[in-house]
């Protein structure tokens, strides 16, 4: 199926550095939201977006809907040990309702 | 609240036995969503419900995959029979409307899924 283009693929980062990632799609989305995964978990929502240039936060995170609508971005700040994981963007169309279309995933490993 | 619940949490089994994985989604969520998570494709959505009712089907591999949803607060994947490559996470996922109520902006909530192993 359809994945969304996530860069970096993998991070590798000491802590209380700040870390950015971002999705791209060949096509537009009307929703953009990112998830985490811990190993061995499902994957966790973080944030989500829904109006184009839209920016918004949750703790430490911030996340951003980019104006074309077809890409998006993550941005975690003085990053953490417990930040490790697997960072997921998802797209998703108004048209075809409930389906997500996610991306490759961000591998983040944080060292002290 | 409780969480979307699978189970079993592992499972192996033998190349051409039937497999059963279950699923309980949040309650009060009309949309639920069977993933598969393997190293080589990522997140696929194999089939998605609403209402109880299988809207798309298209991602669902082949006949030996199967999905039901017999009411709001229980479904199965089955694979029968099953195959090596079938080896892989299941996810079951549900969620519903957002606060504005519009359709294709909902948010799913993902179970701790059913890690297979088919030998």
């Amino acid at each position: 199926g359809q994945q969304l283009n996530q860069s970096p693929q993998s991070m590798f980062i000491q802590e209380g550095e700040d870390v950015s990632m971002n999705c791209t799609s060949s096509s537009i989305f009307n929703t953009w939201l990112w998830y985490k995964q811990d190993p061995g978990e499902g994957p966790v929502l973080l944030i989500a977006l829904y109006k184009a240039g839209e920016l918004t936060s949750n703790g430490r995170l911030t996340a951003q809907f980019g104006i074309t609508r077809k890409d998006s971005f993550l941005n975690i700040s003085a990053s953490i040990p417990s930040d490790v994981g697997i960072y997921f963007c998802a797209g998703q169309f108004t048209g075809t309702a409930s389906k997500l279309t996610f991306g490759t995933g961000t591998r983040l490993q944080v060292t002290l | 609240d409780a969480g979307v619940i699978q189970s079993p949490r592992h499972e192996v089994t033998e190349m051409g036995q039937e497999v059963t994985l279950r699923c309980k989604p949040i309650s009060g969520h009309d949309y639920l969503f069977w993933y598969r998570q393997t190293m080589m494709r990522g997140l696929e959505l194999l089939i998605y419900f609403n209402n109880n009712v299988p809207i798309d089907d298209s991602g669902m591999p082949e006949d030996r995959f199967s999905a039901k949803m017999p009411n709001a607060s229980f479904s199965t994947l089955k694979i029968q029979p099953s195959e090596p490559r079938d080896s892989a996470v299941y996810f079951c996922a549900s969620s519903t409307k957002n606060r504005w109520g519009l359709a294709g902006q909902e948010t799913q909530y993902f179970g701790p899924g059913t890690r297979l192993l088919v030998l």
